[in-house]
């Protein structure tokens, strides 16, 4: 059971902005730890798509970015392209579980 | 070309034991702390554990903690995961990837399956 809850999906037109949540605790996002974000298409290794909650590694396309607030961080992809349909994951650390390194429950990104 | 590369997954009776491989190149691998994440079939991804650069940290998520451990071999560039007392909750696709507890994980291996099953 993880503790960083993400909705299962989203869905939106091409060109559409969407967004993912991942709403934590006070001892994970809530505490100031820093969230990151992957991408992971089916059969593949995750991808790094954010890191410390706004950053884009070399590579990533800018309709990608991160924000962060209180106990909860989100990912909003704009201008959506049917190759981003994949498996999106938030991830911090917890100080207060079993799980030190905690992935969210993961988003399934739908391009209608 | 910097790359991750597991190694050592398969098919095991619950009980077995099985001993994954993390072969990494074109990284500074003593001095990056490393990391095993798993992905059951058609779950999400669950961390399972994490070790320093030195091997002198090693830290566990409590579904693996005295079954699992974790080493590194410095002068080969390769990480471990010894698995002991396998259940069926633990198949899954496991990939090692760089990074530390909390910190993003940039590289990750291609993950290997590790079956249990009677």
């Amino acid at each position: 059971q993880s503790v960083l809850t993400q909705p299962p999906s989203v869905s939106g037109a091409p060109g559409q902005r969407v967004t993912i949540s991942c709403t934590g605790s006070s001892s994970n996002i809530g505490a100031g730890y820093d969230v990151h974000w992957y991408q992971q298409l089916p059969g593949t290794a995750p991808k790094l798509l954010i890191y410390g909650n706004t950053n884009r590694p070399s590579g990533v396309p800018g309709r990608f970015s991160g924000s962060k607030s209180g106990t909860s961080a989100s990912l909003a992809i704009s201008g959506l392209q049917a190759e981003d349909e994949a498996d999106y994951y938030c991830q911090s650390y917890d100080n207060n579980m079993s799980g030190l390194d905690v992935f969210g429950t993961g988003t399934k990104v739908t391009v209608l | 070309e910097v790359q991750l590369l597991e190694s050592g997954g398969g098919l095991v009776q619950p009980g077995g034991s099985l001993r994954l491989s993390c072969a990494a190149s074109g990284l500074t691998f003593s001095t990056t702390a490393m990391t095993w994440v798993r992905q059951a079939p058609g779950k999400g991804l669950e961390w399972v554990s994490t070790i320093s650069g030195s091997g002198g940290g090693t830290y566990f998520a409590d579904s693996v903690k005295g079954r699992f451990t974790i080493s590194r071999d410095n002068s080969r560039s390769t990480l471990f995961l010894q698995m002991n007392g396998l259940r069926a909750e633990d198949t899954a696709v496991y990939f090692c990837a760089k990074g530390a507890l909390g910190a993003a994980h940039g590289l990750w291996g291609q993950g290997t399956l590790v079956t249990v099953s009677s």
